[in-house]
């Protein structure tokens, strides 16, 4: 695998489920970004993690909880969403934290039913 | 804050075409400039940049420059292709101290038709 893989590519689900989307960076970069993309809306920086750093968007709902164990791999563990949910979540990476050239993956197509 | 403002779409376009859409920005300091694009079904792509004013980014044939008197970024290629189809973002960088967010205009969906 090279660049930026994220799993499942679409997932649909309940308001009452709990899931889980994986990102996992291949470019040896020192930070990962979590992005929300809804239709006719700018990309929403929702997290971003390094190892020794983390921001999140305090507009991002709880229901949103994000996981980094290691440079590689970033999490967001999904529960009790709600329909207004339903986007396209994009993972990214880069070499340095907060850096304007972004890897992203091919996101996962999130459907909230 | 800071803001990115690009020309509404869709933007439908015959094959060889000339192409341009507008970015513009509202930044403090001396922000750097980006050009993203987003094929169908995937993630999105660096197109080409710009860190300081009157650089010129290109790439693929598209080109945009870096205008800090008109605080402006606008995208060209002088002849389109049915495979540059695709949602085209304009987005920056913060020069300020820790500045770790890029900000991204709506995107504009350029289709370009044979």
């Amino acid at each position: 695998e090279t660049g930026v893989t994220q799993t499942p590519r679409h997932l649909v689900m309940g308001m009452t489920n709990k899931k889980s989307l994986k990102c996992e960076q291949h470019l040896g970069h020192n930070a990962m970004y979590w992005y929300k993309q809804s239709a006719k809306k700018p990309l929403e920086l929702m997290f971003v993690y390094s190892l020794e750093e983390r921001v999140e968007n305090n507009s991002v709902p709880s229901r949103f909880s994000p996981e980094c164990p290691n440079s590689s791999h970033l999490f967001l563990h999904l529960h009790t969403l709600q329909p207004e949910d339903s986007a396209l979540y994009l993972c990214a990476s880069s070499q340095e934290w907060g850096g304007g050239e972004q890897f992203f993956g091919p996101g996962t197509r999130l459907t909230v039913l | 804050g800071d803001s990115v403002t690009q020309m509404e779409g869709p933007v439908t376009l015959s094959e060889e075409a000339f192409l341009t859409i507008n970015c513009t920005y509202t930044a403090t300091g001396y922000p750097s400039l980006f050009w993203y694009v987003q094929y169908p079904g995937e993630g999105l792509q660096l197109l080409l940049k710009a860190t300081k004013a009157d650089d010129k980014g290109s790439n693929k044939g598209f080109e945009a420059t870096y205008r800090k008197e008109t605080t402006s970024f606008h995208l060209e290629k002088g002849s389109v292709q049915v495979s540059d189809s695709a949602v085209y973002f304009c987005a920056l960088k913060g020069s300020g101290a820790g500045s770790y967010q890029l900000t991204f205009g709506k995107g504009t969906k350029l289709s370009v038709i044979p």
